[in-house]
């Protein structure tokens, strides 16, 4: 089974840094992936980490420690469009196929 | 362009009734997978199949099951809906390789309201 913790909410204002954290338990890993979900929408993919270090892409990034079961999701120059919920997500190996499991995901709220 | 398309958008039914979630992919992926999003809990898995014919229990499975007879479709059955199953439920596909990276695409959601 798996275990995957983040925050529920984050407040930050325009223009700035965020760091969204999460941290996992799991057997069988195999990649942990950040999305982003705005209000009545699909999930849409961000980034996607499997080995240790950090993936940057645009104004995101996305940094993984496997030995301590943690990711993060950093955020830069942040826009009023970047409000909105932050899923972590583990994908683990099971002898029936890859399952990915989610986190409850961080409501991100950008402000003026 | 890649898509996966859930047969209804917004449903409503009766406690009692059997109701079908139909999902339906055209990438050829062998995986297929059925999560159910509540406010608060975040997407929940609750049934993947890997293969025709194949399925595996997720992390909430009691009240539905599920059918994947051609390996472009996957149905969620509920088969007597309870007030409990009003939620929004996400069908998703994948290919089989190892590690499936960015490759997992979702539909768009189909909101059920049993009352």
């Amino acid at each position: 089974g798996q275990n995957i913790d983040q925050p529920t909410e984050m407040t930050a204002t325009e223009g700035a840094i965020v760091q969204i954290n999460c941290t996992y338990q799991t057997s069988g890993f195999n990649g942990l992936f950040w999305y982003q979900q705005h209000a009545g929408e699909a999930p849409t993919f961000l980034s996607y980490n499997v080995l240790d270090g950090l993936e940057e892409k645009g104004r995101f990034s996305s940094f993984l420690s496997r030995s301590k079961g943690y990711s993060y999701l950093l955020l830069k120059e942040l826009q009023m469009k970047d409000s909105a919920s932050y899923l972590c997500a583990v994908e683990e190996v099971t002898g029936g196929g890859n399952k990915l499991t989610f986190g409850t995901g961080t409501q991100l709220k950008v402000e003026l | 362009d890649v898509k996966v398309t859930q047969s209804s958008r917004y449903l409503v039914k009766r406690t009692g009734e059997k109701v079908f979630l139909e999902c339906v992919q055209d990438m050829d992926h062998e995986n297929m997978f059925w999560y159910r999003q509540d406010p608060g809990l975040g997407l929940r898995l609750i049934y993947f199949s890997y293969d025709v014919k194949m399925k595996e229990k997720g992390d909430i499975p009691e009240g539905y099951s599920v059918s994947r007879e051609k390996k472009e479709r996957f149905s969620l059955i509920l088969e007597s809906a309870s007030t409990n199953q009003t939620s929004m439920y996400l069908c998703a596909s994948s290919p089989p390789q190892v590690p499936s990276g960015n490759t997992i695409y979702f539909g768009e959601g189909s909101w059920l309201t049993v009352v």
